[in-house]
């Protein structure tokens, strides 16, 4: 049983280029999460997801950063415009439950480091 | 919007020495906190939880300590090994109980 599939596990752009993260859940999990990690910080999170639906987005930023479940294939992470700042390592996490993390646990992926030169 | 302290940010401990790592929530409706274990390069795994209905769990040389009056709650490692060097995260669960916030993190280094 796979675990959760990231890629690119590494992606490098340029300033104002487009960053494109994928996740695959764990088979069986319809629950994503996606959080951040800055450099010696902590995980930060950005947005929830279930099949064709956001949850809750309350950790995006307004602008640039969008989020995506669809029917088939798997979550999309879309950052539009890169910039230096959005150098960071993005996890994502799925889970098998009804989005309540009081009953389980969450799985995380190995995780997409992307730099912005 | 629930918000998690996590102290001390790194630590140093010589082998067969005990690790402590304290975590503070705000409010939760949803007792259940757990701590995740990161090592270089990987993502966080679930090493122990605990739901408050105990104020103590106990996992091998791994115990989480609970204490709801004062929304505290840590980590124990007895008998560090080197191999437990990682970064510690504990986390809790937000308002509706659909996510977890997460701590900054304490990286901890065990010294052979």
């Amino acid at each position: 049983n796979a675990g959760v599939m990231q890629n690119p596990r590494h992606l490098v752009r340029r300033r104002g280029q487009e960053a494109r993260l994928r996740c695959s859940p764990m088979k069986g999990h319809s629950h994503v999460y996606w959080y951040r990690q800055l450099p010696e910080e902590g995980l930060k999170f950005m947005v929830y997801l279930q099949k064709e639906n956001i949850i809750d987005e309350s950790g995006m930023p307004k602008e640039r950063f969008s989020a995506e479940f669809p029917k088939e294939g798997p979550s999309i992470l879309r950052i539009q415009q890169v910039v230096r700042g959005d150098s960071a390592a993005y996890f994502c996490a799925s889970s098998p439950l009804a989005g309540e993390v009081d009953t389980g646990e969450l799985f995380f992926g190995e995780g997409s480091r992307l730099t912005v030169l | 919007q629930q918000q998690v302290k996590q102290s001390p940010q790194s630590l140093i401990v010589q082998k067969g020495g005990i690790s402590i790592i304290n975590c503070a929530y705000e409010n939760t409706a949803f007792d259940y906190f757990p701590w995740y274990q990161q090592f270089p390069g990987k993502g966080p795994a679930l090493l122990i939880a605990i739901r408050p209905d105990v104020s103590e769990k106990k996992e091998g040389r791994f115990t989480i300590s609970f204490n709801k009056s004062a929304k505290q709650f840590s980590l124990h490692i007895m008998d560090s090994q080197p191999g437990d060097s990682a970064t510690y995260f504990c986390a809790a669960p937000n308002n509706a109980g659909n996510m977890l916030t997460f701590g900054g993190g304490t990286r901890l280094m065990v010294k052979p």
